[in-house]
This record gives C-alpha cells, sequence and structure tokens, in this order.
C-alpha cells in the first residue's frame, strides 16, 4: 500500500511570512494527526482528526496554526504569520481508527526553516 | 496518553553487538508501542506489546514489558549499520474515549551501529 504522502519536503521562508502543509494519508485510514517535531526532541502532537472533525488540538498554538481536512481524506496545515521557534520538522500521521491499539505510519515530514 | 522516558539518550555498538533500550513510564497501560526513526525520515512502527504480555518478539527484535515496574526494553540482536537511528517507546492509555489513539513520544534513544 502506499504510504502516507506529505509535501513539500522542505520550506524555507522568512518570519512573519506564512505557509502551509499538505498531507494525503494511507486510503482508508480515518484517523489523521500533525505532529511538530523540533530538534533533537520526540514528536509532538499538534492536531488529530477523524474523517473531518477535529478530536483534539489541545497543543495547536490557534493564534497562528490551522489546519482542515475537508472532505475526510487530505489535509492542510497552514502558519501564519511563521515565528523563528517554528522552525521544525512537521511530520503528519495516519491510523486505520482511533482504536487503541491501531499503529500510526507516518510520512517523512516537511522540515521548515524560518530565517 | 503519557510519555515513556527512554534511556540511555545515546547508545554506540560495533556492528553485530546487541541493543538494548528500555521505557518507563508513570502510570497503568493498555499497550506500549516502539518506533524507529532513521536520520531525516517519518517514525517507522517497530512492534506492540499489550498489558498481559511479557515478551513478544518480530525478527531481531524483542520487546518486554514489565508492568509491575512500569518499564519496557528493547532488544536488537546482532545489530547492522542500517539500524542506526532513534527510537522512540509510546505507552497507550486504556480509556479510549478519553485517548483516542494519542501518543506521546520523549527524546528517544539515539542508537548508533558502527561497521
Amino acid at each position: 500500500e502506499a504510504g502516507v504522502a506529505q509535501s513539500p519536503r522542505y520550506k524555507i521562508i522568512e518570519k512573519r511570512q506564512s505557509v502551509a502543509f499538505w498531507c494525503n494519508p494511507i486510503s482508508g485510514h480515518a484517523t489523521l494527526y500533525w505532529y511538530q517535531q523540533i530538534l533533537g526532541q520526540g514528536p509532538k502532537l499538534l492536531i488529530q482528526f477523524q474523517n473531518n472533525g477535529v478530536v483534539d488540538d489541545s497543543q495547536l498554538p490557534k493564534d497562528r496554526f490551522s489546519a482542515e481536512r475537508l472532505k475526510g481524506v487530505d489535509s492542510t496545515l497552514k502558519i501564519q504569520p511563521a515565528k523563528l521557534e517554528d522552525s521544525a520538522v512537521y511530520l503528519c500521521a495516519s491510523s486505520l481508527d482511533l482504536q487503541d491499539y491501531q499503529p500510526q505510519h507516518f510520512g517523512d515530514g516537511t522540515r521548515l526553516s524560518i530565517l | 496518553s503519557q510519555q515513556g522516558e527512554e534511556d540511555p539518550q545515546a547508545l554506540s555498538i560495533q556492528e553485530g553487538e546487541n541493543a538494548t533500550m528500555n521505557c518507563s513510564y508513570k502510570t497503568s497501560i493498555n499497550n506500549l508501542q516502539w518506533y524507529r526513526q532513521n536520520s531525516g525520515r517519518g517514525l517507522v512502527h517497530l512492534i506492540l506489546i499489550r498489558s498481559n504480555e511479557r515478551e513478544k518478539h518480530s525478527g531481531r527484535l524483542r520487546v518486554t514489558l514489565d508492568t509491575s515496574k512500569k518499564s519496557s526494553s528493547l532488544l536488537i540482536t546482532a545489530s547492522r549499520a542500517a539500524d542506526t537511528a532513534s527510537y522512540f517507546c509510546a505507552p497507550g492509555g486504556g480509556n479510549q474515549l478519553e485517548y483516542g489513539n494519542k501518543l506521546v513520544f520523549g527524546a528517544g534513544t539515539i542508537l548508533r551501529v558502527k561497521s
């Protein structure tokens, strides 16, 4: 099966600019996750979708970050305006559903650098 | 979900040797997952062990779980240069309605296998 697809792979922007990332999960996976991974740390969950509804966005900085999954398949994550501390790798993952034993499948991420 | 704490932070071994990584957590779990992350890539699910299991094998991987000590270990036997990666544990919560398959990752163990 095809894995989780993310684009772009790399993005360099200046602070205060906006940026968007795209994710296409594994076909049939109802649950989609966005993580932020800062260098030297583990991934931190930003938002979790079940189909096109938000399950958890408690750690999403909502003043600058937004995400949507309008048709319950692809998702976009946006940052506007970007800050220096947003430099990180943004990982998208998907799982079959919310069941506790479902492994998460990750894309290779988008590496964002803020100048 | 709760965060697992991996130990050691870094491990360097020779090819062919065994590598052991440990994970500790604080409250009761239903399952615990191990993931691997190669440099510049997303996380890859390695193995899941349920709370009623004490040991599980997958190829060269052996995972143990001691719920009384709230700890798990990942053993990689006959290591190869390709095993060089970061390894993360993720304790899984038992309350599906509360946790919804959310995972919290620690900083991981960086394994370097020298050839």
